[in-house]
């Protein structure tokens, strides 16, 4: 079946340590997106992607990190400088470079920094 | 981009058809209406879209006033599995990084 997976769904992590989440699509996609998403709030776009080896930052990047070296891979890093890190992060893609282009959604990392 | 205003919950009752409004009174000519929604601790689906004509899918129908400032999804028959948070969002194709979901409304389907 195609789509996209994130692993873990559910992340732990101590203060001040970094911490990488998965996201893998087997959609052939060529644009990958990172979403942060906290209690009764909507989305916050967190960096994307439209071709490997390029992303650009969305709204609120600061804190966070990301690599695209493969098309299918687009893993996220949590640093210690990100102030507020405990939220529900969301990967998703879409098949083309439009923007309008659909986005299909992984089923979230819900990551809590004790 | 046009910002989006939803309410923040309704109600509907089971089998009942539910429609749900998007006010975007400064959205531009080359601006797409989204609309997604997402059940609780899941990523977000996509329901349907549309730039000036109503839309109708499997899932849903969209309509689009004729000046554009605000749409309607409907359901036709909502189900129990229709509760969720819908969002509606306009962007372009320019839109990189823009593609906001706001707070959305949730959306409860009562038997």
């Amino acid at each position: 079946d195609g789509g996209i997976t994130q692993s873990p769904k559910y992340l732990f992590r101590k203060e001040g340590q970094n911490v990488t989440l998965s996201c893998e699509q087997n959609l052939n996609h060529d644009a990958m997106y990172w979403y942060r998403q906290d209690p009764g709030q909507g989305l916050r776009l967190i960096y994307y992607s439209q071709i490997v080896n390029d992303f650009q930052k969305g709204d609120i990047a600061e804190g966070y990190s990301v690599s695209r070296e493969k098309k299918e891979s687009f893993p996220l890093t949590v640093t210690s400088a990100q102030k507020n890190p405990t939220a529900f992060y969301l990967c998703a893609s879409t098949v083309g470079g439009s923007s309008t282009d659909t986005q299909y959604f992984g089923p979230g990392t819900r990551l809590t920094v004790l | 981009d046009a910002k989006t205003t939803q309410p923040p919950s309704m109600d509907c009752a089971e089998g009942r058809a539910a429609n749900l409004p998007c006010n975007h009174s400064t959205i531009s000519g080359n601006e797409y209406v989204y609309w997604y929604r997402q059940i609780h601790s899941q990523g977000p689906q996509y329901i349907i879209h549309g730039l000036k004509n109503n839309e109708t899918n499997e899932m849903a129908s969209l309509i689009i006033t004729e000046d554009r400032k605000s749409s309607t999804l409907i359901l036709p028959h909502a189900t129990l599995r229709d509760t969720a948070v819908y969002y509606c969002i306009v962007l372009t194709t320019d839109s990189w990084g823009k593609f906001q979901f706001g707070a959305g409304t949730q959306v409860v389907v009562t038997p």
